[in-house]
């Protein structure tokens, strides 16, 4: 079936560690992005790539990198620099992308990551 | 970033009560307005992708309306069954912003 795939599911992290969150998806979408739930918040644009070998911030890429090497993975890392990484991250894609898309999203199951 | 906002934050109704939330967010150069349905330990899941001001969208029980010159969309859901609870979710983009989500409305139907 197509969809996205994110793992792991659950992760957990000690404080100074870099965590790598995997997004692969067989949509043959352009476009992909991570997206950062907290409590009482909505879905925060993290990154996101429309086209493969380029990226941009979004509203809160602090602390996080992503590289997107292959049309169909994108790859969040949380460094250490994230101050508040306990949070819900969820990948998404869409066929394209930019600020004018009006193409729905298509996401992940997300991945839960805990901070020791 | 825009200020996407939605109303209420939730809701609890009883099976075969119909139901509306309320999505706000700002009319300038307003691209398209997105309502999302996110079911506990499940992705979230399109429902509409509205852009033109009057749209108005139906699946099923669910249907979701536009208004672009004020800057509001209302999303109703016709006899609610238990299976339709879950967190709806609206965002909004433009040409100054990517996609951007409001907090989402927490449904709880009753049998």
């Amino acid at each position: 079936d197509g969809g996205i795939t994110q793992s792991p599911k659950y992760l957990f992290r000690k404080e100074g560690q870099n965590v790598t969150l995997s997004c692969e998806q067989n949509l043959n979408h352009d476009a992909m992005y991570w997206y950062r739930q907290d409590p009482g918040q909505g879905l925060r644009l993290i990154y996101y790539s429309q086209i493969v070998n380029d990226f941009q911030k979004g509203d809160i890429a602090e602390g996080y990198s992503v590289s997107r090497e292959k049309k169909e993975s994108f790859p969040l890392t949380v460094t250490s620099a994230q101050k508040n990484p306990t949070a819900f991250y969820l990948c998404a894609s869409s066929i394209r992308g930019g600020r004018t898309t009006t193409g729905e999203l298509f996401f992940g199951e997300g991945s839960r990551l805990t901070v020791l | 970033i825009l200020n996407v906002e939605q109303s209420p934050q939730s809701l609890h109704v009883q099976e075969g009560d119909s139901t509306n939330f309320t999505c706000s967010f700002p009319s300038s150069n307003f691209y398209a307005l997105h309502w999302y349905r996110w079911e506990t330990a499940k992705s979230p899941e399109a429902l509409f992708v509205m852009t033109l001001n009057g749209d108005e969208k139906k699946k099923g029980r669910i249907s979701a309306t536009l208004n672009t010159k004020e800057g509001y969309s209302y999303l109703y859901i016709k006899g609610s069954q238990p299976e339709d609870s879950a967190t709806y979710l609206c965002a909004s983009n433009s040409g100054y912003s990517t996609l951007t989500f409001g907090k989402g409305t927490m449904l709880l139907v009753s049998p």
